[in-house]
């Protein structure tokens, strides 16, 4: 596709259930970045991908979020046994770079609008 | 930890107003990127600064990038209704290793017709 493509927009899950947020990034782009955007407040980092490798998961909450990108391409980010607090919108984005910094343009899919109820 | 702060948080014009939106970082930067997002949509990619100093233009807008690298600015000329949105600005720390950006806190520019 042209652009970085999210789903689902959105989920409503009770407390306590896992759930699963897939990100198709551009094709061709070597790096991966999900990010959590609580309302009002800009994107906050959670983790990066070089290909299939997870460089960085510096930012991921806790270990109840976990995430993956087993080909290099689709990435799924998972989050058990969710708490009220994990509601907000989980950005994915990719770029070309491939030296691993983030000195690249950044392309942002639409987002998964996450509600725990 | 790392932290980039903007103001204003909010910023409310007229249409044909000018607009200034700043960024600071508690550490210096390698580069900064800024990004737009239009309500319910996703940021969108405007420019990133390098050098320190460095100033852009692209039409109505002017980035700048401060000299010790920990303050950026972007102006906003005669704005109009279509430059509705959230400003964030986007810095790079710059330490070994460091591959995320870290977001501002934006500042939302609603434009009064």
């Amino acid at each position: 596709g042209a652009g970085v493509s999210q789903s689902p927009r959105y989920k409503v899950a009770k407390r306590g259930q896992d759930v699963a947020l897939r990100c198709d990034p551009i094709s061709g782009h070597v790096s991966l970045f999900w990010y959590q955007q609580a309302l009002g407040q800009g994107p906050e980092f959670l983790t990066y991908f070089q290909n299939e490798a997870q460089l960085d998961k510096s930012g991921l909450p806790s270990d109840r979020f976990f995430a993956e990108r087993p080909e290099g391409s689709v990435s799924t980010l998972k989050i058990q046994r969710t708490q009220q607090e994990d509601s907000a919108v989980y950005l994915c984005a990719s770029s070309l770079a491939r030296g691993g910094r983030g000195n690249q343009p950044q392309h942002f899919g639409d987002g998964t609008r996450l509600s725990i109820l | 930890g790392q932290q980039v702060m903007q103001i204003p948080q909010y910023q409310h014009v007229q249409e044909g107003e000018d607009f200034t939106t700043y960024c600071n970082s508690s550490t210096t930067l390698s580069n900064i990127q800024w990004y737009k997002q239009r309500p319910g949509g996703h940021p969108v990619f405007l420019i990133q600064l390098v050098k320190s100093g460095e100033v852009k233009k692209q039409k109505r807008l002017t980035f700048q990038f401060g000299e010790a690298k920990k303050n950026s600015s972007l102006h906003i000329t005669a704005t109009q209704t279509t430059d509705v949105g959230t400003y964030f600005c986007a810095g790079l720390p710059i330490k070994a290793g460091a591959n995320n950006l870290f977001f501002g806190t934006g500042t939302r520019l609603t434009v009064i017709p």
